[in-house]
């Protein structure tokens, strides 16, 4: 099974409005990152959160990480129509790889 | 930056024959590439790492013989899907990392494969 879990599934917001999606992983980790991808389209890296590091920010978003609880969420503060997206988390696990949770559809309307 | 460019986008091929996907790592040279599918509605499932010179590593459940895959030089990997079924169609995706850089890895945009 996939190493990290998210939920929602499926988030649907008004623009202007917050949305929060959260991530769960099973085992240790150095760091977790979170991707969008747009439907049908590759991978847009958003931002990576090492371990020993909490919270971190990068314009409208804002992840945290809590490695006690294996868990990370990213939040996108004032959301707009062209954040529709899928958004996954990944885990990089030995040698290089990445596992990626599930992933949250976020739809924005306008 | 770190571009990774993947070709063709999309590939409507017929059952049986093979189809080649690209992956280049444009502005860097990446030793490691990895290769993933990804079914409508789903995640990414990682399917092989690619590495340069030597043979791919494939995870569990991924046949090799269908899905070969060479890294023959430090910025290109093929992808080459064999006697391609109805069921291979999916979305492939590579990525690589550029060394020393901690922003991730970088994807390439896909190859939408269907086969008819």
């Amino acid at each position: 099974s996939q190493q990290g879990e998210e939920d929602p599934q499926a988030l649907s917001i008004q623009e202007g409005e917050n949305a929060t999606m959260n991530c769960s992983y099973k085992t240790s980790i150095n760091n977790l990152q979170w991707y969008r991808q747009n439907s049908g389209r590759g991978l847009v890296h958003l931002i990576l959160i090492r371990s020993n590091e909490r919270e971190k920010h990068s314009g409208r978003l804002r992840v945290t990480l809590d490695t006690s609880k294996k868990s990370s969420s990213l939040l996108i503060t004032a959301s707009r129509a062209a954040d529709t997206a899928s958004y996954f988390c990944a885990t990089l696990i030995d040698a290089g790889k990445s596992t990626f949770g599930d992933g949250t559809t976020l739809t924005v309307k306008p | 930056g770190a571009v990774v460019s993947q070709h063709p986008s999309w590939v409507i091929c017929k059952s049986g024959t093979s189809v080649k996907i690209e992956c280049r790592s444009l502005d860097f040279q990446a030793t490691t590439m990895f290769w993933y599918r990804q079914f409508p509605k789903q995640s990414l499932m990682l399917m092989a790492t690619s590495n340069e010179g030597s043979k791919a590593t494939y995870e569990q459940g991924v046949e090799k013989d269908k899905f070969l895959i060479n890294h023959a030089s430090l910025t290109l990997s093929t992808l080459t899907v064999t006697s391609a079924h109805p069921e291979d169609s999916s979305f492939y995706i590579c990525s690589a990392r550029k060394t020393g850089v901690n922003y991730g890895y970088t994807f390439g945009s896909g190859t939408r494969l269907t086969v008819v």
